[in-house]
């Protein structure tokens, strides 16, 4: 059974371009969630998708967007890059409504620096 | 606002030592509680987690148990192996819509 699948693992682009990153969630599970992980930090909640809308944001300006597709897969998608988005970005997968009882599956994270 | 606080790492001991790690958090609502666990260069993976006050997560050793009335969630395991070296995250997740809210994080480092 395969777990939450991100792409790419790693990933260099230069300050105010553009960057993609991908998510496939656990088998059966239909919510997909990411955080930012500074160096040295603990994650923090970017947002949240369920049936293809965003229903949770954190507190990220509108440079950071995302989407959800019919197969519960995502995007995350960062505009105009600063260097300070340089961190590794974690997607999280669960059933929605259970993720509060039996917790979240994390992918490896795709780490991103910005030069 | 909704936060966690961790005891400051790293935290370093033998092999076969005594581990705790404290946690407290403060949320609105009732929250579920988290422990994850990160080693070096991955992502995270689920300990344990405990849902209703007085439940205690248990899973390799590790065990923790939900305190409500001092908003605690403190990790231990009776004997630490150098393998369990990594970084710990506490992590409530608040009922609505099931986010989850991360501290600065525990690193373990145990020595042979």
């Amino acid at each position: 059974d395969a777990g939450v699948t991100q792409s790419p693992t790693h990933l260099i682009k230069t300050r105010g371009q553009q960057v993609t990153l991908r998510c496939s969630p656990k088998s059966g599970h239909d919510t997909v969630s990411w955080y930012q992980q500074a160096l040295g930090q603990g994650p923090q909640f970017i947002f949240q998708y369920y049936e293809e809308e965003e229903r949770q944001r954190g507190n990220f300006p509108d440079r950071f967007s995302g989407h959800q597709f019919p197969n519960y897969s995502s995007e995350l998608n960062v505009n105009a890059l600063l260097l300070g988005d340089s961190a590794l970005y974690l997607c999280a997968s669960s059933n929605r409504g259970r993720g509060t009882i039996y917790g979240y599956t994390f992918g490896s994270g795709t780490r991103l620096t910005v030069v | 606002g909704n936060s966690v606080t961790q005891m400051e790492g790293p935290v370093t001991l033998s092999e076969e030592a005594f581990l705790t790690i404290n946690c407290t958090y403060t949320a609105t609502g009732y929250p579920s509680l988290f422990w994850y666990v990160q080693y070096p260069g991955e992502g995270l993976q689920l300990l344990l987690k405990a849902t209703k006050a007085d439940d205690k997560g248990s899973n390799k050793g590790f065990e923790a148990t939900y305190r409500k009335e001092t908003t605690s969630f403190h990790l231990e395991k009776g004997s630490v192996q150098v393998s369990d070296s990594a970084v710990y995250f506490c992590a409530p997740s608040l009922n609505q819509g099931g986010k989850l809210i991360f501290g600065q994080g525990t690193e373990l480092s145990v020595k042979p």
